[in-house]
C-alpha cells in the first residue's frame, strides 16, 4: 500500500464553523506534512510531524491546528478560516530520517471558505 | 534565501521532446525533483537527482543538472498528450526534514 489518502475531497465551510481535515497513510512513514496550495501556484509548507510529534509550523496561522494522534493519522482541524484560505490542502508522508526518502502525496481536499 | 524559479508555460506538439527548466539558489541543496501534478490532482514524483550527479535518465525522461549554474531541466522525450500537467520543480533546504521548496510551475500543453 503506497498510498496517501484524503478526506474529503471537496469542502464547503462558513467562516463561523469548525470542520477537520483527515490524511491517512499505511506505509509506516513516521514523517507527515500538510501544505497549502492556492490556485495557480506551488504548494507552500504549513506543518511537518516527526514521530507524532510537531516538528515545523511555518508561522501558520492559529485558526489552523493540525493534530497527529497516531503515526497514521494526521488532522488538519479548521476554525474561524477566511476566504482566503480557499485553497488545495495536501497531505504528504515519508519515511522519517535520511536525506532522501520520497515524499508521497495524497489527492488534496478543496477547501472552500464562504 | 531558497528560491526556485521555473518558465510558466510550454507548448510541444505531440511526439516532440519537452524541455523544462529551472534554477534554484540554495547550493547545499542535496536532492533536486520534478513533479507532476494534473488537473485536480495532488503531487506525482516523477524523477530526482542527486547534486553530485550532471545526468540521471529514466525510461523518456533526463533531467540535467548544472551545478556551477543552479540550473536542471527535464527533457520529455516523445511527449504524448498524457503528459500535458504542470511541472515542478523543488529543492531540499537544509535542515532536516526533507523541506520541499518548489518552483511556480510549468504548465505543458501537448497538441496533435
Amino acid at each position: 500500500d503506497t498510498e496517501v489518502t484524503q478526506t474529503p475531497k471537496h469542502l464547503v465551510m462558513g467562516m463561523t464553523n469548525k470542520k477537520s481535515l483527515k490524511c491517512e497513510q499505511h506505509m509506516g512513514h513516521r514523517a507527515m506534512y500538510w501544505y497549502k496550495q492556492k490556485a495557480k501556484k506551488p504548494p507552500e509548507l504549513m506543518f511537518v510531524y516527526s514521530y507524532e510529534k510537531l516538528s515545523i509550523n511555518e508561522s501558520v496561522p492559529s485558526r489552523f491546528s493540525p493534530e497527529c494522534p497516531n503515526s497514521s493519522l494526521l488532522n488538519l482541524h479548521l476554525h474561524a478560516l477566511q476566504p482566503e484560505d480557499s485553497a488545495l490542502y495536501l497531505c504528504a508522508s515519508r519515511q522519517a530520517g535520511g536525506q532522501y526518502n520520497e515524499q508521497f502525496f495524497g489527492p488534496g481536499t478543496r477547501l472552500t471558505v464562504l | 534565501g531558497e528560491d526556485v524559479e521555473q518558465s510558466l508555460f510550454l507548448s510541444v506538439r505531440e511526439g516532440d521532446s519537452s524541455v523544462i527548466n529551472c534554477t534554484y539558489t540554495d547550493s547545499s541543496s542535496t536532492y533536486l525533483y520534478w513533479y507532476k501534478q494534473e488537473p485536480g490532482a495532488g503531487l506525482q514524483l516523477l524523477t530526482y537527482i542527486f547534486s553530485n550527479m550532471d545526468m540521471k535518465q529514466d525510461q523518456r525522461l533526463t533531467v540535467l543538472l548544472n551545478k556551477k549554474d543552479k540550473h536542471l531541466s527535464l527533457r520529455i522525450a516523445d511527449t504524448q498528450t498524457g503528459d500535458s500537467a504542470i511541472y515542478f520543480c523543488a529543492e531540499s533546504s537544509t535542515g532536516g526534514y526533507n523541506k520541499l521548496i518548489f518552483g511556480a510551475g510549468t504548465r505543458l500543453a501537448v497538441h496533435p
